[in-house]
């Protein structure tokens, strides 16, 4: 089973707004990732965020990270049509095995 | 560089034939990873490869599966024979360092008739 949940499983929102998607992970983790994969194509990395940090900045997007509680959140700020894509958080431990959740689907509406 | 490519970009095929998708990595990745993609399981990790060496096959379903990888730019997935429920999309992905960012191919897209 994958070990990442996302929530929502979908998001609808209009251009200019903010986006906010949770991860929630069950073992321990080295790090937890971020990607976005765009209809009919692979996915491709957008943040890490390492188990000792609380939050991480990448232009547009806010990553946090709370270890207590095994939970993650991303931000994306000033939505685009562009961001419209499936986002997927990815937990990594310490046996080279990246785990991923089944990912939010995320819609901007011009 | 051109990224992480595969080919074909579609297979379909007919249950009981072999099938065999292949990867070529970034040149200078370490690692190599085999994903498969559905509805209902999400993305799985399939099995993985340091320097072309076979590291952890658990997530390989059945006997029916196997991988190789002869040489740092080519990593092949075989499927013999097919069947209906192995229809998904296939992703390798390679990286430097493990697993701090793995960088997907397009994909293969599977369907098995």
């Amino acid at each position: 089973s994958q070990q990442g949940e996302e929530d929502p499983q979908a998001l609808s929102i209009q251009e200019g707004e903010n986006a906010t998607m949770n991860c929630s992970y069950k073992t321990s983790i080295n790090n937890l990732q971020w990607y976005r994969q765009n209809s009919g194509r692979g996915l491709v990395h957008l943040i890490l965020i390492r188990s000792n940090e609380r939050e991480k900045h990448s232009g547009r997007l806010r990553v946090t990270l709370d270890t207590s509680k095994k939970s993650s959140s991303l931000l994306i700020t000033a939505s685009r049509a562009a961001d419209t894509a499936s986002y997927f958080c990815a937990s990594g431990g310490s046996n080279y095995k990246l785990t991923f959740g089944k990912g939010t689907l995320l819609t901007v509406n011009p | 560089d051109a990224g992480v490519i595969q080919s074909p970009r579609h297979e379909v095929t007919e249950m009981g034939q072999e099938v065999t998708l292949r990867c070529k990595p970034i040149s200078g990745h370490d690692y190599l990873f085999w994903y498969r993609q559905t509805m209902m399981r999400g993305l799985e990790l399939l099995i993985y490869f340091n320097n072309n060496v076979p590291i952890d096959d658990s997530g390989m379903p059945e006997d029916r599966f196997s991988a190789k990888m002869p040489n740092a730019s080519f990593s092949t997935l075989k499927i013999q024979p097919s069947e209906p429920r192995d229809s998904a999309v296939y992703f390798c992905a390679s990286s430097w360092d493990g697993i701090e960012k793995l960088f997907f191919g397009s994909g293969t897209q599977l369907s098995v008739l």
